[in-house]
């Protein structure tokens, strides 16, 4: 399997441009997790789905920011409008699962995101 | 609720000398801790997890972990450093069902 893939591998945008990122995850996971990396905040949880459906966006910024799973192999995070404090490290992460132990998320390589 | 701090955002050390990255836990109920990590440009990889069994848990690349839990703690070590160790590392705990949080991070750095 290729692993979790992104797109793209970086992004630089203006300010109130739409940004949209993609992801692919690893066939046959069942979960899917959208991350925010900044040197201030670390890694933060944004939304995470399972078996499409979104379970938890509490760590969504705020409503620019909107996430779709249309199907298993494909999801988006989209900014609308985007700011320069969107500026960061976008990762995505896939992880199966098997009965109720924890199973381990397997990382993109990242969409580094610059807001101008 | 879960969380872990990682002391130290930065640590370096020598080739061949011991590697030590401290992570303390807050849990109110048994955790499930993780150690990632994050080469640059790269994402983060597992490097173990601790799940209520063995509380000494043996890694990928020479790397193993010791669940205390009279210290809370769950400390990241390899006996001699290489080169190639130094990247990001995160410790992580598990706060529900498939989610983590994760600390801020330790950059180890390796000089020859």
């Amino acid at each position: 399997d290729a692993g979790v893939i992104q797109s793209p591998r970086h992004e630089v945008t203006e300010m109130g441009q739409e940004v949209t990122l993609r992801c692919k995850p690893i066939s046959g996971h069942d979960y899917l997790f959208w991350y925010r990396q900044t040197m201030m905040r670390g890694l933060e949880l944004l939304i995470y789905f399972n078996n499409n459906v979104p379970i938890d966006d509490s760590g969504m910024p705020e409503d620019r920011f909107s996430a779709k799973m249309p199907n298993a192999s494909f999801s988006t995070l989209k900014i609308q409008p985007s700011e320069p404090r969107d500026s960061a490290v976008y990762f995505c992460a896939s992880s199966p699962v098997a009965g109720s132990s924890y199973n381990e998320q397997f990382f993109g390589p990242g969409t580094r995101l610059t807001v101008l | 609720a879960q969380s872990v701090t990682q002391l130290g955002s930065h640590v370096s050390v020598s080739e061949g000398a011991l590697v030590l990255l401290r992570c303390n836990y807050s849990s109110s109920v048994p955790p499930y801790l993780f150690w990632y990590v994050q080469y640059p440009n790269q994402g983060l990889q597992l490097l173990l997890k601790y799940t209520s069994a063995a509380t000494l848990v043996k890694g990928i690349n020479g790397f193993e972990a010791e669940f205390k839990k009279s210290e809370t703690s769950f400390h990241l070590t390899k006996p001699s450093a290489h080169m190639s160790d130094a990247a990001e590392y995160f410790c992580a705990v598990r706060t529900g069902f498939q989610k983590l949080v994760f600390g801020t991070g330790t950059r180890l750095l390796v000089s020859p």
